[in-house]
């Protein structure tokens, strides 16, 4: 079965550094891939997703994610986050022949001013 | 425009009662998506519907759970006999075709908070 790992639940980092968040798979085929962001007291937004083309994809907010497909992994990152970047972070994916997203378990970002 | 919307916010309920959560996706969006976030984990795909085809029931968790969806748009989730382990969030998503090959973005609602005592 599909599964999606977020390694890390829990990340507080400083102003001004830099972040990477992982986001590891498990399916052997073609799929599309998400990262969803939840900041505090809002809906859950798109925050990036790859389905073809560069495996370098920007979002907004600086934000961008790299897919390499050799290791199951779509890692976010941004080389400067901002205390407006406190959130939570949810990795999906779905097989393109099947619209179920998997998600990760999410990981909570906390910048400290 | 308006987005997802989801009522109500909060339901709090005892144990063996039914309860109903609603959800208006976003106007003329076909595909529609429920899932289930419990406490520290990712959500959980609970059902799809995609205009009027047959709705993807396989991740409703039991037989106590059902929902469907009037007129192609709204649609509305039911729990019968509510345990504790439903006490959960309930998030409602709409995408404008249900496209997977394309990576199509869902939009979500703010959810509904339930909690069974």
């Amino acid at each position: 079965a599909q599964s999606v790992s977020q390694h890390n639940h829990h990340v507080i980092l400083s102003e001004a550094a830099s972040l990477e968040l992982g986001c590891n798979y498990s399916y052997g085929g073609t799929v599309n891939l998400f990262w969803y962001v939840q900041y505090p007291g809002q809906h859950l937004q798109l925050l990036l997703k790859y389905f073809s083309g560069d495996p370098l994809v920007k979002g907004i907010k600086g934000f961008e994610a790299e897919f390499i497909k050799s290791k199951f992994s779509f890692n976010l990152r941004k080389p400067s986050v901002q205390w407006s970047d406190t959130a939570e972070y949810f990795c999906a994916v779905n097989a393109q022949s099947n619209y179920q997203l998997i998600w990760g378990a999410g990981t909570k970002l906390i910048i400290k001013p | 425009g308006a987005g997802v919307s989801q009522s109500p916010s909060n339901k709090v309920t005892e144990k063996g009662k039914d309860v109903e959560l609603r959800c208006d996706p976003i106007s003329g969006h076909t595909a529609l998506y429920w899932y289930r976030q419990s406490l520290g984990q990712g959500l959980e795909f609970l059902i799809y519907f995609q205009g009027n085809s047959a709705p993807d029931k396989s991740g409703l968790p039991s037989d106590r759970f059902s929902a469907e969806r009037t007129g192609g748009s709204v649609s509305t989730l039911t729990i019968q006999r509510t345990q504790q382990e439903d006490s959960a969030v309930y998030l409602c998503a709409s995408s404008p075709t249900g496209a997977s090959q394309r990576g199509e973005t869902q939009y979500f609602g703010p959810g509904t908070r339930l909690l069974v005592l």
